[in-house]
């Protein structure tokens, strides 16, 4: 199974703040990669495919790069909605698999 | 809009069993592979499993492979997730996700969730 580690496990942002998440995987994944936003109680939302292809409908704040191996989510600008659980999730290979998740939390 | 709506979820002791579901709208159901995720209490995503968009083909977890079978209703455009010799470690809330048509998989949309306890 690919393994997938994100760090920080977690980060303290004040708005306004650009923040960057870092999701690195076992093996090779060339871009099968995606990023997820997580609050409590409600569903998780995909923010990112394809390593670096922003949903429709999600702020051009967030950008995804990286290939191979390295990933990085980047938000430009934290903003008050912004604070949540990030995921990323690796769809090279089955079983699809999730990094143990980044908590943004307000400074 | 899409909708995905999941039911069944409740407290069960170990060793026994559990189905759950998901309505789906908005979408051509039939079209589109589906999987359930669940989140352990503390705990971050586990993909648990997959079904092609017309039920031929599924995917399993190891740690629910043999106790868990995915299966899906097109007709009724409902997908199900049956839980046999569940332990306290399925204990979870458990979300139904849609793949996305992109050849690459991502799941596009998903529940609210279905919170499973397993406990005696």
């Amino acid at each position: 199974d690919i393994q997938m580690t994100q760090s920080p496990s977690s980060l303290s942002a004040s708005v306004g703040d650009r923040v960057t998440i870092t999701c690195r995987a076992s093996q090779s994944i060339s871009n099968y990669l995606n990023w997820y936003q997580h609050k409590p109680g409600k569903a998780p939302k995909l923010l990112i495919f394809a390593a670096s292809s922003l949903q429709s409908g999600v702020p051009s704040r967030f950008s995804g790069r990286g290939s191979g191996t390295d990933f990085t989510l980047t938000l430009s600008s934290v903003q008050a909605e912004d604070f949540a659980t990030y995921y990323c999730q690796q769809s090279y290979s089955n079983p699809w698999t999730f990094g143990q998740g980044t908590q943004v939390e307000i400074k | 809009e899409v909708r995905l709506l999941e039911s069944g979820g409740g407290l069960v002791q170990p060793g026994e069993s559990l189905r759950v579901s998901c309505g789906a709208s908005g979408f051509t159901f039939s079209g589109y592979g589906m999987s359930w995720v669940r989140q352990a209490p503390g705990k971050g995503l586990e993909w648990v499993s997959a079904i092609s968009g017309g039920g031929g083909g599924t995917y399993y977890a190891d740690s629910v492979k043999g106790r868990f079978t995915i299966s899906r209703d097109n007709s009724n455009n409902t997908l199900y997730l049956q839980m046999n010799s569940l332990r306290a470690d399925d204990t979870a809330v458990y979300y139904c996700a849609k793949e996305s048509s992109m050849v690459q998989t991502s799941f596009d949309f998903w529940g609210q969730g279905t919170l499973v306890t397993v406990s005696s």
